[in-house]
């Protein structure tokens, strides 16, 4: 089955503070993974995928196949990351799976 | 930059209406989509279509129908609403996968109120 688990609906870390937001998968074929956030009265949007390899307003992403995980991670929390953060996978024919989202709030 | 837009940003219907949500975009993505959002579960896709006059079930299909016969445009309708049906909605496009991006780009969402 095609699954996206994010564990924690609520995460609350302070500012400086080191922040992860877990994300596990479960798909058969060879996923994309996506983080998406959304900000307060902001539409939803793309924050990172793991394709890119890139790092995003500090934030990064590792795709672990074995442990089948995709967690994002930033080592200085700020008060402008606090949001609701969704987890998704894109399957091979364009349907996106996502996460329940975890909202993050960062503690000034 | 692409642009999705929903018709309506708030909306209050009565049990038993018809409701449409009209969804539209300007980047020319074959693929649109429409999901519920809900504190707790997260999205849950709705439908979705992948070319003009196609359509796919999502999760959660019953008591909703789309239209698709334009290419920018994708139609979300509630036959005969229901107080199990006030959601935030959300519609989103995306270029195929095989185009080299699939990132979905999302409206700002429509908050239905059925009473």
């Amino acid at each position: 089955a095609q699954r996206v688990t994010q564990p924690e609906k609520l995460l609350s870390v302070f500012k400086g503070a080191p922040v992860e937001l877990k994300c596990n998968y479960s798909y058969s074929g060879s996923p994309e993974l996506f983080w998406y956030v959304q900000y307060s009265r902001q539409r939803l949007q793309l924050l990172l995928r793991h394709i890119s390899r890139e790092s995003i307003k500090g934030f990064t992403a590792d795709l672990n196949k074995g442990e089948t995980s995709f967690h994002l991670k930033k080592p200085f929390a700020q008060e402008e990351d606090s949001a609701m953060y969704y987890c998704a996978l894109t399957t091979s024919y364009d349907k996106v799976i996502f996460g329940p989202g975890t909202s993050l709030s960062v503690i000034p | 930059d692409v642009k999705v837009t929903q018709s309506s940003r708030y909306l209050v219907k009565r049990t038993g209406e018809k409701v449409f949500l009209e969804c539209v975009q300007d980047m020319d993505h074959e693929n649109m989509f429409w999901y519920r959002q809900d504190p707790g579960l997260g999205l849950r896709l709705i439908y979705f279509s992948y070319d003009v006059k196609m359509k796919e079930k999502g999760d959660i299909p019953e008591g909703y129908s789309v239209s698709r016969e334009k290419k920018e445009r994708f139609s979300l309708i509630l036959e005969s609403a229901s107080t199990n049906q006030t959601s935030m909605y959300l519609c989103a496009s995306s270029t195929t996968r095989d185009r080299g991006s699939d990132e979905q780009f999302f409206g700002p969402g429509t908050r239905l109120t059925v009473l």
